[in-house]
């Protein structure tokens, strides 16, 4: 069965500009996070969604913001871009929200910001 | 809230040599560990998880690891590396059911 798709794979944006990335989970599987990989700080937890609903949100400012949709498939998003939002954003699904069931992951969105 | 130390930012080894990649955890709760890896230019991938029983857990490549309680750590282990185990290793945590907390990475570097 397919894997996690995340679009697109490699974006270029201005400071200030608003960007949205997409993640479609694996067919089946509920619940979407989010992740900023850095080389500095490595994966930061950014948002859990399940069921179009957040259950849990991270550290990070109200610049970032997110939704799923009713076919599990979920978008995030970040206004006003910083040079230090220049990042690989991951999305793992799994089947629901207990950690046993697994996360699958993506492999990423790249966004540079310039 | 939990939390993952991972103390080597980046860990050199010889070919066919053992290496192990260091983890420790804090959490006021029983925890799920996990150790993931991550191949350039590509997500992570599950290597190996505890969630309950038997202490020692194994991949299918030969990585093993070790939840020890009163130390509050999940070393990650492997007796002879390859090349092909040149990847970042990530070490994760979970307080039943929430989310997964990672480390900052550990990149394995394998040496000829």
């Amino acid at each position: 069965k397919a894997g996690v798709t995340q679009t697109p794979r490699y974006l270029i944006k201005t400071r200030g500009q608003q960007v949205t990335l997409s993640c479609s989970p694996i067919s089946g599987h509920r619940s979407v996070s989010w992740y900023q990989q850095t080389p500095g700080q490595g994966l930061q937890f950014l948002f859990e969604y399940f069921s179009e609903t957040q259950r849990n949100k991270g550290n990070f400012p109200g610049r970032f913001s997110g939704r799923q949709f009713s076919n599990s498939r979920s978008e995030m998003n970040v206004s006003t871009l910083e040079l230090g939002d220049s990042a690989l954003y991951l999305c793992a699904s799994s089947l629901d929200v207990r950690v046993l069931s697994g996360y699958t992951f993506g492999s990423g969105t790249r966004l540079t910001v310039v | 809230a939990q939390s993952v130390t991972q103390l080597d930012s980046q860990v050199p080894v010889f070919e066919e040599a053992p290496v192990e990649l260091r983890c420790n955890y804090s959490s006021s709760v029983s925890v799920y560990l996990f150790w993931y890896v991550q191949y350039p230019n590509q997500g992570l991938q599950l290597l190996l998880k505890y969630l309950s029983g038997s202490t020692l857990v194994e991949s299918i490549n030969g990585f093993e690891a070790e939840f020890n309680k009163s130390q509050t750590s999940f070393h990650l282990r492997k007796p002879s590396v390859h090349i092909s185990d040149t990847a970042e290793y990530f070490c994760a945590v979970s307080e039943r059911d929430d989310k997964i907390i990672f480390g900052k990475g550990t990149r394995l570097h394998i040496l000829p």
